[in-house]
């Protein structure tokens, strides 16, 4: 079965950084992509961007380029997002998403637990 | 960048309730249109895609129709487990947004 389990909470100081792991399992690695979403605490989901695990290719949402990094590591299976310039507003808990087409359709079936980054002075 | 509106953004429901929770699109999306429900501390889990297909596994009670812009779910007779919150999602394209939530809360 698939799992996808992501790194442990963080706690960072304004200005730093943070790298979060998505580590998956019970599929072919490089068939799929993954898409990072987060969530401040009370509020609704962003999406921050995508990666394909099979070249490497990304695309990330306009208000976090050049603050975000997604990379992947197929010997390990696991997918990496690095934020940057922390900030008080980045405080929330961020997902990893392994994306699957249905069809035409793309969908977010397949969650990690969710890692819940704080940035705090 | 498309941008999903949800209304409303909150509402009470009793058990057995007839639930709707629209979705528009800021332009068209033809169908590419996922219903997620979130419960407290968990991970969204998908209820809808292609705006009314119903993923394997989720009760015949959640419905979801629309094409364009406006888009609804609609859960037939509220049940305990129902009340969370429900997001819509655009997957037509990237960024891939999602609506803003509905709480569904106990009347």
């Amino acid at each position: 079965q698939v799992q996808l389990v992501q790194s442990g909470g963080e706690v960072k100081k304004p200005g730093a950084s943070v790298k979060v792991s998505c580590k998956a399992s019970g599929y072919t690695f490089t068939s799929y992509g993954f898409s990072w979403v987060r969530q401040a605490p009370g509020q609704g989901l962003e999406w921050m961007g995508w990666i394909s695990a099979y070249n490497g290719n990304t695309n990330y949402a306009q208000n976090l380029q050049g603050r975000v990094t997604m990379t992947t590591d197929t010997s390990t299976s696991t997918a990496y997002m690095e934020l940057r310039s922390l900030r008080s507003d980045d405080t929330a808990v961020y997902y990893c998403v392994r994306e699957s087409a249905y069809g035409d359709y793309i969908v977010f079936y397949y969650w990690g637990q969710g890692t819940l980054v704080t940035v705090s002075s | 960048d498309i941008q999903m509106t949800q209304s409303p953004s909150s509402l009470s429901a009793s058990v057995g309730d007839r639930v709707t929770i629209t979705c528009r699109a800021s332009q068209s999306i033809s169908s590419y249109l996922n219903w997620y429900q979130q419960k407290i501390g968990k991970a969204p889990k998908l209820l809808i895609y292609g705006a009314s297909s119903l993923q394997s596994g989720v009760p015949s009670r959640f419905s979801g129709s629309g094409s364009g812009t406006d888009f609804t779910l609609t859960i037939s007779s509220l049940q305990p487990e129902d009340f969370a919150t429900y997001f819509c999602q655009q997957s037509y394209s990237t960024p891939r947004t999602f609506g803003q939530g509905t709480k569904v809360e106990i009347k």
